[in-house]
């Protein structure tokens, strides 16, 4: 197992323009969560799904920003119009959840995508 | 809103020096997380501390969890530079985590 894996590692885009990022979470974790993070500060959630479900979407979330999980492995998460503030680096993680042991869930990152908007 | 504060936010001392990290919060966790994360890459996990009262040991790394379940620290003993990193905070109230804003920590030799 190759852990969480995310695509591109960087994109650099002009003001305005689409972009999309791929994240591959570890085999069988149910959830897959989005954060964003700027540089020097904690990440910031930005969704999480669990399978195939997007549970939860935070107020950062402009509806620019798109996730989806169609098969419930994979995810895309694609932000429309680009704006200057969108630079960041955006984080995947992933964890198995089983409801039968509440457990801690523990999630892993991946090595995030770093954007930066012209 | 549940919010964890981190402090101090920067941190530059010499090799073998010790260092405490702090994490607060007014409300209770459940669990409280540490993790490290280096430039370009994601946060990779330390410690999850459950228990309050709880001290967990990793290598030269000791955590606790307050009594009260309201706030951590992080104390590292004789620093080294691959102890350089962004060492960051982070609770689980509903599924997603909530991360402090990060201690950025630098050892120099």
């Amino acid at each position: 197992d190759t852990g969480v894996s995310q695509n591109p590692r960087h994109k650099i885009t002009k003001r305005g323009q689409n972009v999309t990022f791929r994240c591959d979470p570890i085999s069988e974790h149910n959830r897959l969560y989005w954060y964003r993070q700027t540089l020097g500060q904690g990440p910031e959630f930005l969704t999480y799904f669990q399978n195939e479900a997007q549970l939860e979407k935070s107020r950062l979330l402009s509806d620019r920003f798109s996730a989806e999980r169609p098969k419930g492995s994979f995810s895309t998460l694609e932000i429309q119009r680009t704006e200057q503030g969108d630079s960041a680096m955006y984080l995947c993680a992933s964890s198995l959840v089983n409801h039968r042991d509440r457990g801690t869930d523990t999630q892993y990152f991946g090595p995030g995508t770093r954007l930066t908007v012209l | 809103t549940q919010l964890l504060e981190q402090s101090p936010q920067f941190l530059s001392i010499q090799e073998g020096e010790n260092l405490t990290v702090y994490c607060n919060s007014s409300s209770v966790f459940s669990s409280l997380q540490w993790y490290r994360q280096e430039p370009g890459e994601g946060p990779v996990l330390l410690v999850t501390v459950v228990t309050g009262g709880e001290v967990k040991k990793l290598k030269r790394l000791t955590f606790q969890f307050g009594d009260a379940r309201k706030d951590s620290s992080l104390h590292i003993t004789a620093a080294q530079p691959g102890d350089t990193g962004l060492y960051l905070c982070a609770g689980e109230p509903t599924g997603k985590l909530i991360f402090g804003q990060g201690t950025t920590l630098q050892v120099k030799p």
